[in-house]
């Protein structure tokens, strides 16, 4: 099956320890994002990248890490200089064909930091 | 003033009615638009793109309003399965594809 997957679905995590989220997918996308979304606000961007070896912060990018070695793999890394880690992470991936664009989310993780 | 904006609701709405909402968007360079389904603490997931023209997919029709800046999403015959938050997404143009979200609105079908 194509899809995006992300582990492990629930994290939880002492402050002060950094903490990485596994994204993969198979569907052979070029893009791939990183989101966070927090209870009654919207998704916002952290990270995404266009192409392998390449990435851009977004508008929330502070605290966070990433890295894309492989077109397959995106994984976030939250550090402990982000003051409030805890959320529900999604990551998504997109192609675009000419008038036709799609995006596909993950399941997410729901990162809890006590 | 956010870059897109929606009433977060919620909007109880008894099964078998129309509903409809409107996104805002600020920025005219604006050039694509979706809607975009979020179940309880589930992922976002495509429900339809907003075309020019306006389109339709069964029950739902989605407008684009450029003058005005705002998008629409009518649901007829609404359905208890239709209960969901639904999420207005921009992308505003210059070739990096990063999608802008609305906060969403919160729909619930009351049977």
């Amino acid at each position: 099956d194509g899809g995006i997957t992300q582990s492990p679905k629930y994290l939880f995590r002492k402050e002060g320890q950094n903490v990485t989220l596994s994204c993969e997918q198979n569907l052979n996308h070029d893009a791939m994002y990183w989101y966070r979304q927090d209870p009654g606000q919207g998704l916002r961007l952290i990270y995404y990248s266009q192409i392998v070896n390449d990435f851009q912060k977004g508008d929330i990018a502070e605290g966070y890490s990433v890295s894309r070695e492989k077109k397959e793999s995106f994984p976030l890394t939250v550090t402990s200089a982000q003051k409030n880690p805890t959320a529900f992470y999604l990551c998504a991936s997109s192609r675009r064909e000419g008038n036709l664009y799609e995006q596909y989310f993950g399941p997410g993780t729901r990162l809890t930091v006590t | 003033r956010k870059e897109v904006e929606q009433d977060p609701g919620p909007f109880n709405v008894p099964e078998g009615a129309t509903v409809a909402f409107n996104c805002t968007y600020s920025n005219s360079a604006s050039q694509s638009f979706f809607w975009y389904r979020q179940d309880c603490r589930k992922e976002p997931k495509l429900l339809m793109s907003v075309y020019s023209s306006g389109n339709e997919d069964g029950r739902f029709t989605a407008q684009l309003n450029r003058a005005s800046q705002y998008i629409s999403l009518l649901i007829r015959d609404s359905k208890l399965s239709d209960s969901a938050t639904y999420l207005c997404v921009v992308i505003i143009s210059g070739g990096n594809e990063k999608l802008t979200f609305g906060t969403g609105t919160r729909l619930t079908i009351i049977p």
